[in-house]
């Protein structure tokens, strides 16, 4: 069965400050990771995507992948009240046919205070 | 933007009647998934089409479940019989290519609630 583990949260930081959100992954050969924003009763919104070990940037938001520590996180600076929502990790799983499927962990959700 | 789109927002039904879901993806997409998700619960994949074929599907998906691509736009989620724990929200998603680094884009989502 392949997992995607986050904690449930919630985390709290107050505005202005970084959020990190963390999540770890049971398959190793899985090769796409992505991050996806959730509003309640709202469907997931793409935030970030990355492939590569390393770091990706886009704005306030940095995704981190560490494939050998099966690790992926998101780093949101300058944290907005706005930002308060559930952050989705999904991890698209090696299918032989070459197609996607995504892999959803429980979500973290977070609170961002003013 | 292009976006997904599905209808209807919200369905009521009694346990055991049949409910369509429907599912318009972004216009040059050619990859289509559902997947469901309950009530603070994490979203599952249920299935991906694409070519007119199922690609893949997860255990959820038994034989009360079939999709569609009854004509050039529309991609629908059938359940035949639905049970009380079918109640959930179900997304629609498209991709463009398929690939593994190719992105899906969700739809808003139709809330299902079975009496």
């Amino acid at each position: 069965q392949k997992e995607v583990e986050q904690n449930s949260g919630p985390l709290s930081v107050p505005e202005g400050a970084i959020a990190s959100l963390n999540c770890t992954y049971s398959d190793r050969v899985s090769q796409s990771f992505f991050w996806y924003r959730q509003y309640s009763g709202k469907s997931p919104e793409l935030i970030m995507s990355i492939y590569s070990n390393g770091d990706k940037e886009d704005g306030r938001f940095t995704a981190q992948l560490n494939k050998a520590s099966q690790y992926v996180s998101l780093l949101i600076r300058d944290s907005q009240p706005s930002d308060s929502a559930t952050y989705l990790c999904a991890v698209n799983t090696a299918m032989n046919t070459g197609f996607q499927k995504l892999v959803f962990g429980t979500g973290t959700r977070l609170l961002v205070s003013p | 933007e292009p976006e997904v789109t599905q209808t209807p927002s919200h369905q009521v039904t009694q346990m055991g009647q049949e409910v369509i879901l429907r599912c318009v993806p972004i216009s040059n997409h050619l990859y289509f998934y559902w997947y469901r998700q309950i009530l603070g619960q994490k979203v599952e994949f249920l299935v991906s089409f694409y070519n007119n074929e199922i690609s893949e599907k997860s255990e959820i998906f038994d034989d009360q479940f079939s999709v569609e691509r009854p004509d050039g736009s529309n991609f629908t989620l059938k359940i035949r019989s639905t049970k009380l724990e079918d109640s959930a929200m179900y997304f629609c998603a498209s991709s463009a290519v398929g690939h593994s680094t190719d992105t899906q884009y969700f739809g808003p989502g139709t809330r299902l609630t079975v009496l």
